[in-house]
């Protein structure tokens, strides 16, 4: 079981341009939680999915902002038009439950950092 | 508005000596908090958790206190060693999802 695996590591894209995140929950996970962590600051809750549904995206930009979970493949977090103000790391997390497991919480991946140039 | 709040940027301790990390918390409904741990370039790693019906839960050398009439928990870290240098996120478990504090930076001192 590789964990939760996301790509690109790092990933720089030029203003304007568009940014897609992937993300590949633990085998059986079937709820995945998109973070954002901008520098010198703490883990911004974005968007929780599960599969083909979005469940709660009240952390999530009005615009420009999206994110998918399909029946097949991986999770993915799509920012159009891309501003420097993006730039950060994106973690996405997934677990086997809606509630979260108290007794180990959520399974983190390794995190995409985004520079916008 | 911050759900979770950890006011203490960062955290200095002496390797052996006992590391404090404090958070409060503004909401009096919930289910259990969550202590996660995040070294530079990698993702957050659990720690502890502790439930509302718990005022302790100890794991090895850490041990997470829930004071809830102060709305204030603490991760006690004991004894310190090197390798518990890191940033330490608390985290509120609310409606599915965790909200997070900014977290504190432990810098254990040789």
């Amino acid at each position: 079981n590789a964990g939760v695996m996301q790509n690109p590591r790092h990933l720089v894209r030029r203003r304007g341009q568009e940014a897609r995140l992937r993300c590949s929950p633990m085998k059986g996970h079937s709820h995945v939680y998109w973070y954002r962590q901008l520098p010198e600051e703490g883990l911004k809750f974005m968007v929780y999915l599960q599969k083909e549904n979005i469940i709660d995206e009240s952390g999530m930009p009005k615009e420009r902002f999206s994110a998918e979970f399909p029946k097949e493949g991986p999770s993915i977090l799509r920012i159009q038009q891309v501003v420097r103000g993006d730039s950060a790391a994106y973690f996405c997390a997934s677990s086997l439950t809606a509630a979260s497991p108290i007794n180990y919480g959520y399974t983190f991946g390794s995190g995409t950092r985004l520079t916008v140039v | 508005d911050q759900q979770v709040k950890q006011n203490s940027p960062s955290l200095s301790v002496q390797e052996g000596r006992i590391s404090i990390l404090n958070c409060d918390y503004t909401n009096s409904m919930f289910d259990y908090f969550l202590w996660y741990k995040k070294y530079p370039a990698e993702g957050p790693t659990f720690l502890i958790s502790i439930s509302s019906i718990k005022d302790k839960n100890e794991d090895g050398r850490f041990t997470v206190f829930l004071n809830k009439s102060a709305k204030h928990l603490s991760l006690h870290i004991v004894p310190s060693q090197p390798g518990d240098s890191a940033v330490y996120f608390c985290g509120e478990n609310r409606d599915d999802k965790i909200i997070f504090g900014k977290g504190t930076r432990l810098h254990i001192l040789p």
